[in-house]
C-alpha cells in the first residue's frame, strides 16, 4: 500500500541553525500538507501546496519556514533560523485531492533544538 | 478561530465493550469529518472520513454525524487492547487546505 514516508525521523539542531524536513508523497497525490505537534498538544496546521505553490498558511507558518517541491517526488520544509520552541514533531500529508479529501500522514520527523 | 472540542480522557473500557469517543465543532458551516487514531510517538492514521448526517459503519467502527448539533462521534464494537491509542477528531477547512484537530481524547482497553 502506498505511503507517506520522511526523512529524517529525528533531527538535533543548534538555536539559530537552518534545517529541511524533507517528504515524499504519495505517488498519484497532488495536495501536500505540513502540520506540526508539539509534545502532549494537538496536531497544528501549517502549510498546504499545491501546483506549485502554496494554497493556504496559518499564522505558525511565518517567513522562517518555507516549502518546496524540488522535483517530482520530494516536498520539503525549510526552517531557517531555528527556535528552542520549533521543537516538535513535523508531520507531511498528502491528499488525492481536496475538498472531501482524505489526508494521509507520513510518520513525521522528530525535531529537537538545543 | 475554528474550535474543535474532544474529552481528552482517559477513557477506560474492558475488552470486548464499545467504547465512544465525541467530538463537537464550532464553524457551522464544515461539511467533511475525520477520525484519526495516533498511538504515542506515532503519526495520525485515518480511521473514517464522515459528509453526511446519519451513521457511517467499517467494520467495527461507525462513525456518527449530526450537523445541526455540529457534533461527531467514534464508536468502537468488541473494542480489543490494540485499540488503545488517542483518538483525534479532525474537521476540513472550507477552504479545503487544511484540518483543525481536537486535542484528542485517550482511550485504553482493559484485557
Amino acid at each position: 500500500e502506498p505511503e507517506v514516508t520522511q526523512t529524517p525521523s529525528h533531527q538535533v539542531t543548534q538555536m539559530g541553525q537552518e534545517v529541511i524536513l524533507r517528504c515524499v508523497p504519495i505517488s498519484n497525490h497532488l495536495y501536500f500538507y505540513w502540520y506540526r505537534q508539539i509534545l502532549g498538544q494537538k496536531v497544528e496546521f501549517l502549510v498546504s501546496f499545491y501546483n506549485n505553490e502554496i494554497s493556504e498558511k496559518s499564522e505558525i507558518f511565518d517567513d522562517q519556514f518555507s516549502v518546496e517541491r524540488p522535483d517530482g517526488s520530494n516536498f520539503t520544509l525549510k526552517i531557517r533560523s531555528t527556535k528552542l520552541e520549533d521543537s516538535a514533531m513535523y508531520f507531511c500529508a498528502s491528499s488525492e485531492n481536496r475538498g472531501v479529501n482524505e489526508q494521509y500522514f507520513g510518520p513525521g520527523t522528530r525535531l529537537t533544538v538545543t | 478561530q475554528k474550535e474543535v472540542e474532544q474529552n481528552s480522557g482517559p477513557l477506560s473500557v474492558p475488552e470486548g465493550a464499545i467504547a465512544s469517543l465525541n467530538c463537537t465543532y464550532s464553524d457551522r458551516v464544515s461539511q467533511s469529518f475525520f477520525w484519526y487514531r495516533q498511538y504515542s510517538g506515532k503519526s495520525p492514521e485515518l480511521i473514517m472520513s464522515i459528509y453526511s448526517n446519519g451513521d457511517k459503519e467499517d467494520g467495527r467502527f461507525t462513525a456518527q454525524l449530526n450537523k445541526a448539533s455540529q457534533y461527531v462521534s467514534l464508536l468502537i464494537r468488541d473494542s480489543q487492547p490494540s485499540d488503545s491509542a488517542t483518538y483525534l477528531c479532525a474537521v476540513l477547512s472550507n477552504t479545503g487546505n487544511q484540518f483543525y484537530f481536537g486535542t484528542g481524547t485517550s482511550l485504553t482497553v482493559i484485557p
